[in-house]
């Protein structure tokens, strides 16, 4: 069985422009979690979504938003790109949320963009 | 934000020798998670321990966790190189709030 698969693994754009990062959770997963991480820091939450709908955001501006499909896989977009946006931006997903002790995650690899 | 923060920040240590890792938190959690991250890919869960239990093993981990003072330490026995990653706890509420990490060199 598959694991959480994330699509670029790497990309490089400039100042002021977009992307769109992908994620596709383990089959049965129903929760999706982002995370950016900054070299040298731990992972910071960004967005988590249950079943398409959003359940946490983290202390990000408006640029960053995301989505959920109706076959759990996400998308994660960043508007206007800054230099400090450049991070490993993980993916995560489980089974559900919001439940004391049930909230064990599983990680793609991420994908790493860099931002000149 | 970090909720919980390692210590130390870095750890060199012998092939077979013990690593400990400390990690301390701000606010009440449910659980208390470990994860390990090989040089920038993806963290994978080590173990978790629930707000009500003081100590859990799994092979060669044993994570302990003292909620009066707010920590949590995990101890990996007679370390390989392979052990070598950093290590991150994450603290638990309604979702995943992860230190800035502890990074383990093991060397053979």
């Amino acid at each position: 069985d598959a694991g959480v698969t994330q699509s670029p693994t790497h990309l490089i754009k400039t100042r002021g422009q977009h992307v769109t990062l992908r994620c596709s959770p383990i089959s049965g997963h129903k929760s999706v979690s982002w995370y950016q991480q900054v070299l040298g820091q731990g992972p910071q939450f960004i967005f988590q979504y249950y079943e398409k709908e959003e359940r946490g955001r983290g202390n990000f501006p408006d640029r960053f938003s995301a989505r959920q499909f109706p076959n759990y896989s996400s998308e994660l977009n960043v508007n206007a790109l800054l230099l400090g946006d450049s991070a490993l931006y993980l993916c995560a997903s489980s089974l559900r949320t919001g439940e004391a002790g049930a909230n064990v995650l599983t990680f793609g690899a991420g994908s790493r963009l860099t931002v000149l | 934000s970090q909720q919980g923060e390692e210590d130390p920040q870095a750890l060199s240590i012998q092939e077979g020798e013990n690593a400990t890792m400390n990690c301390s938190y701000k606010t009440s959690i449910n659980n208390l998670q470990w994860y390990r991250q090989n040089s920038g890919r993806g963290l994978v869960h080590l173990i978790l321990i629930r707000s009500n239990e003081r100590e859990k093993h799994s092979g060669r981990l044993r994570v302990t966790l003292d909620t009066s003072k707010k920590s949590s330490s995990l101890l990996i026995t007679a370390s390989r190189a392979a052990d070598t990653a950093s290590y991150f706890c994450a603290t638990v509420d309604s979702t995943l709030t992860f230190g800035k990490g502890t990074m383990l060199l093991v060397s053979p």
